[in-house]
């Protein structure tokens, strides 16, 4: 059974710091990995899809990594803002039955100090 | 029985028709939301409702409208389906006092030919 962790629960910085956030995940026959940000009340927004055959991706002051062989992806925020203060989700996306499902981590809960 | 139910759970159609999707939950959760699922794109929303008077776009809301007929029940139309529209459609449920956890329904397939 696939588990996606995410630790830790939640991180507060200051404002300006590089982030990594972490996830990992315990079956790598995944068909993919995304990142997903949860503003409070918020449907989730996608940041970046990583295929199963790539290792990372860029979105301006994002960066996601994947390393399926270990289970695990990161997430690197360059120059931490306060509009950065969000929850993120880690989510594989896995075969299942003809289909594809997602299972997701519990999320990071990040405050961005001014 | 299943908190958050969809329906049709799999439905072909031509370009240019009608589609109405719909979810229904036994939660009793205020905020519902709707998204769509691609293969190399992932999951993005669509729309969201805070309650019955509160309905919002997501990332990719042109093309789609919905209808927020009760707490109970948020329908995602389709006024004139393009084959773009092929995907994986999942109807989700939160509530106002742990808005970051999300129920997911377990998903329409829509093929639009």
């Amino acid at each position: 059974k696939q588990e996606v962790t995410q630790i830790p629960a939640a991180l507060s910085v200051p404002e300006g710091e590089n982030l990594v956030l972490n996830c990992s995940f315990t079956d790598s026959a995944i068909y993919n990995l995304q990142w997903f940000r949860q503003d409070p009340g918020k449907g989730l927004t996608s940041l970046l899809l990583i295929q199963s055959s790539q290792r990372e991706q860029t979105s301006g002051r994002l960066n996601a990594s994947l390393d399926k062989s270990s289970g695990r992806s990161t997430l690197y925020i360059a120059a931490s803002q306060p509009g950065d203060s969000a929850t993120y989700l880690c989510a594989v996306i896995v075969p299942q039955g003809g289909s594809e499902k997602l299972v997701f981590g519990k999320g990071m809960k990040l405050t961005v100090n001014p | 029985d299943a908190d958050v139910t969809q329906t049709p759970r799999n439905r072909i159609t031509k370009t240019g028709k009608r589609i109405m999707l719909e979810c229904s939950q036994t939660k009793g959760h205020d905020r519902m939301y709707w998204y769509r699922q691609d293969p190399g794109l992932g999951l993005r929303l669509i729309y969201y409702s805070f309650d019955v008077k509160d309905i919002n776009k997501g990332e990719i809301s042109d093309g789609y409208s919905v209808s927020r007929q009760a707490q109970a029940k948020f329908s995602l139309s389709l006024e004139s389906a393009i084959p773009n529209q092929t995907a994986l459609y999942f109807c989700a449920t939160s509530d106002f006092f742990n808005t970051d956890t999300q129920y997911f329904g377990p998903g329409t397939r829509l093929t639009v030919l």
